[in-house]
């Protein structure tokens, strides 16, 4: 199967700083999706990503695919304590959903 | 509107006996269906995925089954449980808009 990574496995900021996270690949995806775990919850379907170079926004959230559709990134700007949990990258692929290793995200209030 | 139930959210057994999820979804016909599991603070591995009744691919050998007898239907199980078996399980189905996944509750699963 496609093989995702994702850096870091854990950050932990001071509410009001910024976080990203990034998703990278050895080989080109087909799209990039992004998840959001709350602690003791199930992940929740964010966005998708599916052309080279795509920026999307929601909010504080940023999200990018590369130009070579090889990574992908998440930036929140300010983080505030509700932004807690850890984020997933996922490709999807012949019905199969490829999910990277996660970033725990913790924001110190 | 679609929705999936899995249930139950949380369960303890010992090792040695036999396990039965169910997850059902409503509102869909013939989804793609999968059982996930995630190990504590660990990411999501993928366990079993089905394209329709009887349809089961398995993507890691284990102690677990998978079975589907109805479109909306999906079971995980397993004979005997094993300590490693503990983790939060996670039935998905993939959504028809942007094919994303929709997940369940989760079952948290403790094997003691």
């Amino acid at each position: 199967g496609q093989q995702v990574m994702q850096i870091p496995q854990y950050q932990h900021v001071q509410e009001g700083e910024d976080f990203t996270t990034y998703c990278n690949s050895s080989t080109t995806l087909s799209n990039i999706q992004w998840y959001k775990q709350r602690p003791g919850g199930h992940p929740v379907f964010l966005i998708q990503l599916v052309k080279s170079g795509e920026v999307k926004k929601q909010k504080r959230l940023t999200f990018q695919f590369g130009e070579a559709k090889k990574n992908s990134s998440l930036h929140i700007t300010a983080t505030q304590t509700t932004d807690v949990g850890t984020y997933f990258c996922a490709e999807v692929y012949g019905n199969q959903f490829y999910f990277g290793t996660g970033t725990s995200l913790t924001v110190i209030p | 509107s679609q929705t999936i139930h899995q249930w139950p959210a949380t369960l303890v057994q010992p090792v040695g006996s036999p396990l039965s999820l169910e997850c059902t979804v409503e509102g869909t016909s013939n989804p793609n269906l999968y059982w996930y599991r995630q190990a504590a603070g660990r990411g999501l591995q993928l366990l079993f995925y089905s394209i329709g009744i009887d349809q089961i691919s398995s993507e890691v050998p284990q102690n677990l089954s998978a079975s589907r007898p109805q479109d909306r239907q999906f079971i995980l199980s397993s004979k005997k449980l094993l300590l490693s078996d503990s983790g939060f399980y996670l039935c998905a189905w993939e959504g028809t808009l942007n094919t994303e996944a929709f997940f369940g509750q989760g079952t948290r699963l403790t094997v003691v």
